[in-house]
Formats: C-alpha cells, sequence, structure tokens
C-alpha cells in the first residue's frame, strides 16, 4: 500500500536551515507530482510546494518562496525539501502528499524554530 | 490561486444529529474536491476524494456530494468518534488550496 515517511524534523534556531526528507513507497513515484503542507500550531493547513514528476516543474508558496527548495530522486523514491533562513513562523508539522484520485499523505514531521 | 471557502467555522451537534458542512470554490474545480477529518495531535486523514468517492475504511455515515464550485460533507447521524476538524481540499490546480476548517463540537 502506499506509504509517505517523512523525517528530518528538529529544533532549529531562527536563521538556520533543515533538510526534510519524504521516503515514497507502494505506487509509481517517478510518476506522480509530489507536494509539500504544513500545518502550525492551531492553524490550519498550507500547502507548501509542489514538484511535478520528473522534477521538470516547481513551485512555492509566497511566504517560503526564496528560501525553500523542493527536490525529488526518483531512483531512491525520495521527496526533499531544503527549508533555509528559517523564522518562527515556520514553525509547524510538514507533510508529504501526493495524490492518484485518492490523497495520500505522511504522518507529519514537527520543526520547531526557536532560539 | 483557487479560494476555497468553507462554513460553518464551528458546529455544535448531539450525538445522533445530521451535520453539514459546506465548501465553496472560487473557480469551477469539477471534482476535484477532497474533505479530512483531523484530531488534535493526528495527520489529517482523508475521508472523500473526487468529491463523493468514500476513502476505504470509512463509515458510511460521511457522504460527499457536489461538483463545479459547491460541495458538502455529510455525517447521517454524529457519533462520538466524529467530534473534530474537518477540512476540504482542491486539487484541481497544482496550487493545492484548503478551506479554513470547520470544528465540530458536542452540544
Amino acid at each position: 500500500q502506499v506509504q509517505l515517511v517523512e523525517s528530518g524534523g528538529g529544533l532549529v534556531k531562527p536563521g538556520g536551515s533543515l533538510k526534510l526528507s519524504c521516503a515514497a513507497s507502494g505506487f509509481s513515484f517517478g510518476d506522480h507530482y509530489m507536494n509539500w503542507i504544513r500545518q502550525a500550531p492551531g492553524k490550519g493547513l498550507e500547502w507548501v510546494s509542489y514538484i511535478r514528476s520528473g522534477g521538470t516543474t516547481e513551485n512555492y508558496a509566497d511566504s517560503v518562496k526564496g528560501r525553500f527548495t523542493i527536490s525529488r530522486d526518483d531512483a531512491r523514491n525520495f521527496l526533499y525539501l531544503e527549508m533555509n533562513n528559517l523564522t518562527a513562523e515556520d514553525t509547524a508539522v510538514y507533510y508529504c502528499a501526493t495524490i492518484s484520485e485518492k490523497m495520500y499523505w505522511g504522518q507529519g514531521a514537527r520543526v520547531t524554530v526557536s532560539s | 490561486d483557487i479560494q476555497m471557502t468553507q462554513s460553518p467555522a464551528t458546529l455544535s451537534a448531539s450525538v445522533g444529529a445530521r451535520v453539514t458542512i459546506t465548501c465553496r470554490a472560487s473557480q469551477s474545480i469539477g471534482d476535484w474536491l477532497a474533505w479530512y477529518q483531523q484530531k488534535p495531535g493526528k495527520a489529517p486523514k482523508p475521508l472523500i476524494y473526487k468529491a463523493s468517492s468514500l476513502e476505504s475504511g470509512v463509515p458510511l455515515r460521511f457522504s460527499g456530494s457536489g461538483s463545479g464550485t459547491e460541495f458538502t460533507l455529510t455525517i447521517s447521524s454524529l457519533q462520538p468518534d466524529d467530534f473534530a476538524t474537518y477540512y476540504c481540499q482542491q486539487s484541481y490546480s497544482f496550487l493545492w488550496t484548503f478551506g479554513q476548517g470547520t470544528k465540530v463540537e458536542i452540544k
């Protein structure tokens, strides 16, 4: 069955960097566009970024543009989110997700930005 | 970006009540609409995909309807396990957008 497992979350100081990973299995990863979504404490869901199959196209929410970079390794079935110049507003649980008619989400990786 | 407007923000209801949540898209999204249930500290759980298709294992008291710009999630008989926050989400655009959420509380 489809599995998405995020890792790499943790505590980071303002201005710091972190790289999240998402291990995918149970589907043709290379054929699917992949997304990162986040949820700040007590807030709703916010789309962060997507990358199309083959890595041909990527896009970002205005709130992270220029600071976050999405990438993928189709040979290893991994999705990544490199986050730089982090601020307290980036504190959230980050989910990787995809769609194949149905929606598939991971369980999330918690990122806390605090001094 | 496609805006998703969800209502109400909060809903108080009793066990056994019929509950309806509405989601409106700022432009037609066909049937590319999903519904999620989320409980505190947990990841969103998909309930409905393609507007009206029930995810495997989801109780039959949940149903989704609509197309274009107007969508509804209905719980036919609210159960204690259903008290949670519900979100709609469009995937018509690569830039996914979500409703603001509806918190279903015990009356």
